[in-house]
């Protein structure tokens, strides 16, 4: 168990709609990042936030966005999903602001969006 | 741009052998960080072995070793003694020392450990 947790689990859609995917950091932890999986595209970074502010963006459309919370929780909020949106929605925390040896990504179970 | 490059899409190894990831990536960075990541198919992704780039001396974890060849931009996982709980894919990952972001994946191989 890595200490992330994401919710929900599977979240399944139609076209158009709005989910807002969830994600509580490791206890400690104050880095947030952001990736989507498919099939396709393998592992594509979106976005990171460390301790309440957006840090980097990565490959993110404008119909996603995300914040982080005082409590360190985070959401990631998909809108105008399409059919290419299905993925694998991943979470990961990291103690310090930059990702290195002492504080290596730890990834949640991964929310799996299904847009129909 | 850093990339990361995984030339075996797909593995497999009998139970108890040992098998051996190969990995490249293409930086002019002089300090960055390599991992390598299990993602078994709960799907959840682990952390298995992780090596910084000033450090000659190869990582190693319980059976799990990696062969670092800086120059050679090369990175390779050997899972010694492998074990039926292996099956899983296998992500290398590149991070720059001066980032804080962007950890860059490879495409992954699909290891299959065979009984």
């Amino acid at each position: 168990d890595s200490g992330v947790t994401q919710t929900p689990k599977h979240l399944i859609t139609a076209t158009g709609q709005r989910v807002t995917l969830r994600c509580s950091p490791r206890s400690g932890d104050l880095s947030v990042y952001w990736y989507q999986q498919s099939l396709d595209q393998g592992l594509q970074f979106l976005i990171q936030y460390y301790n309440g502010e957006e840090r980097a963006k990565g490959n993110i459309l404008e119909r996603f966005s995300a914040q982080q919370f005082p409590d360190l929780h985070s959401e990631l909020n998909l809108s105008s999903l399409e059919l290419g949106d299905s993925a694998l929605y991943f979470c990961a925390s990291s103690s310090s602001e930059r990702v290195g040896y002492n504080s290596p990504l730890h990834f949640g179970n991964g929310t799996r969006l299904t847009v129909t | 741009a850093q990339t990361v490059t995984q030339s075996q899409p797909e593995m497999s190894v009998q139970e108890a052998e040992t098998v051996t990831l190969s990995c490249t990536y293409d930086t002019s960075e002089n300090n960055y960080y390599l991992f390598w990541y299990k993602q078994p198919p709960s799907r959840q992704m682990i952390l298995v072995i992780r090596q910084e780039a000033y450090k000659q001396q190869n990582a190693t974890e319980n059976r799990f070793s990696v062969n670092f060849q800086k120059a050679a931009k090369s990175f390779s996982l050997k899972i010694s003694d492998s074990q039926l709980g292996d099956t899983a894919m296998y992500f290398c990952a590149f991070m720059k020392h001066a980032t804080p972001n962007d950890m860059r994946f490879g495409a992954g191989t699909r290891l299959t450990v065979k009984p």
